[in-house]
């Protein structure tokens, strides 16, 4: 089993639509969660932290899941901008200062 | 933005050749880290640095090795480059090991 799983799309919607990704991770002990955006032939940059208790950001929500082990993310009122992969990452399990990156969630929006 | 270079940004190299390359940083972060970036496997740590002069192996760090001197500067070498190490390699830095890391632009290196 893969430490961070994602379904990696593509997930086509159209401008202003809800999409949301769910992202699995197998270390029950795992304490940092965060989810990272990158762009074709770009490197990965921080989207949003994930907090115990969720959080949201702008039109961006994450939630965890600690019980079923999964973190979710949450794009409301898309933009073609937001076109891009959004990858889940976790800490690994033989040290809390190695992250683990999923292989990412592509998503595409079309105007 | 973190204020990370990578160098060079493009390299074409023909097999059994050295290479190094190079990240530089100027936030005095403490954690340093190389991945390289496949189709179809995400990115992979090769190795990572929690200081100047301690390093660790990551889950790909065959044909690879690392040096830091200085906390700025985190140097990747391919002692010989082969075929199978042409990738996208990504810096990334973080001043607490378990927080977010931040990422350098990349650099593309092919192995003819």
């Amino acid at each position: 089993r893969k430490e961070v799983e994602q379904d990696p799309g593509p997930f086509n919607v159209p401008e202003g639509a809800t999409v949301a990704f769910n992202c699995t991770y197998s270390n029950s002990a795992s304490q940092s969660f965060f989810w990272y955006r990158q762009d074709c032939r770009k490197e990965p940059k921080l989207l949003m932290s994930v907090y115990s208790s969720g959080n949201e950001d702008g039109r961006f929500t994450a939630q965890l899941n600690r019980a079923s082990q999964y973190i979710s993310l949450l794009i409301r009122d898309s933009k073609l901008s937001d076109s891009a992969t959004y990858l889940c990452v976790v800490n690994g399990e033989d040290s809390s200062y190695k992250l683990i990156f999923g292989s990412g969630t592509r998503l595409l929006v079309r105007p | 933005d973190a204020g990370i270079t990578q160098s060079p940004r493009h390299k074409v190299t023909e097999t059994g050749t050295p290479v190094t390359l190079r990240c530089h940083q100027t936030e005095n972060h403490r954690y340093m880290y190389w991945y390289r970036q496949d189709p179809g496997h995400g990115l992979r740590l090769i190795h990572y640095s929690y200081g100047v002069k301690d390093t660790d192996k990551g889950e790909v760090s065959d044909g690879y090795s690392v040096s830091r001197s200085k906390t700025e500067d985190f140097l990747l070498t391919l002692e010989s480059a082969t075929s199978s190490q042409t990738s996208v390699y990504f810096c990334a830095i973080s001043d607490i090991g378990f927080n977010e890391q931040f990422f350098g632009p990349g650099t593309r290196l092919t192995v003819l």
